[in-house]
């Protein structure tokens, strides 16, 4: 298996403009994750997903942002107007379920101007 | 004055020696505990787990301990390589909660 894959791994947008992530978890996992990593606020669980439903998304800091996950091996991290702060390295991760690593793709880096 | 980002601990080591990355955790209820390296411009990796049932837990060169009675848990990496630099994640959950991450120990070894 490749892994957690995301794109694009690097993303300039101007603020104001949508922006969206794209995360394909390892094939069999359950459980999907979304993370936001910046230097203010370390690594941020934002949403998570099991088989396909969200199950908590208190941590999206804005209704400018959405996430879904139409099926198992896809999830897409929607941020709708982006603005600077929105600034950072969001990562995806899947896991096989409860009790059990999650393992992280690379991240996409995004930058609002 | 107002803190403009985290600062992350940094630990620095001289090759060859050994390491000791500590964590400590809040919730008494955690039962799975694992520790990531996050190489610069990655995402972190798994290096290795522990469950609330062990306090000792050996992979290779790194060793995981948890003493539940303090909330403490540390990762000992033997005969620190150049390679192993990397900020270190301690992450817990309990039973179908997602994992929850510390703010990381940055590691530097010294050639």
């Amino acid at each position: 298996d490749a892994g957690v894959i995301q794109s694009p791994r690097h993303e300039v947008t101007e603020m104001g403009q949508e922006v969206t992530l794209r995360c394909k978890p390892i094939s069999g996992h359950n459980s999907l994750f979304w993370y936001r990593q910046t230097m203010m606020r370390g690594l941020e669980l934002l949403i998570y997903f099991n088989n396909n439903v969200p199950i908590d998304d208190s941590g999206m800091p804005e209704d400018r942002f959405s996430a879904k996950m139409p099926n198992a091996s896809f999830s897409t991290l929607k941020i709708q107007p982006s603005e600077p702060r929105d600034s950072a390295v969001y990562f995806c991760a899947s896991s096989a379920g409860q009790g059990s690593e999650a393992f992280f793709g690379q991240g996409t880096r995004l930058t609002v101007v | 004055g107002e803190s403009v980002g985290l600062h992350l601990p940094t630990l620095s080591v001289q090759e060859g020696d050994n390491s000791i990355i500590n964590c400590a955790y809040s919730n008494s209820a955690s039962d799975y505990f694992i520790w990531y390296k996050q190489e610069s411009g990655k995402g972190p990796q798994f290096i290795i787990d522990i469950r609330s049932n062990m306090d000792k837990r050996q992979g290779q060169r790194v060793t995981v301990l948890l003493n539940k009675t303090v909330k403490h848990l540390s990762l000992q990496i033997a005969a620190t390589q150049p390679g192993d630099s990397a900020v270190y994640f301690c992450a817990e959950n309990s039973g179908n909660t997602p994992l929850v991450f510390g703010k990381g120990t940055r590691l530097s070894v010294i050639a």
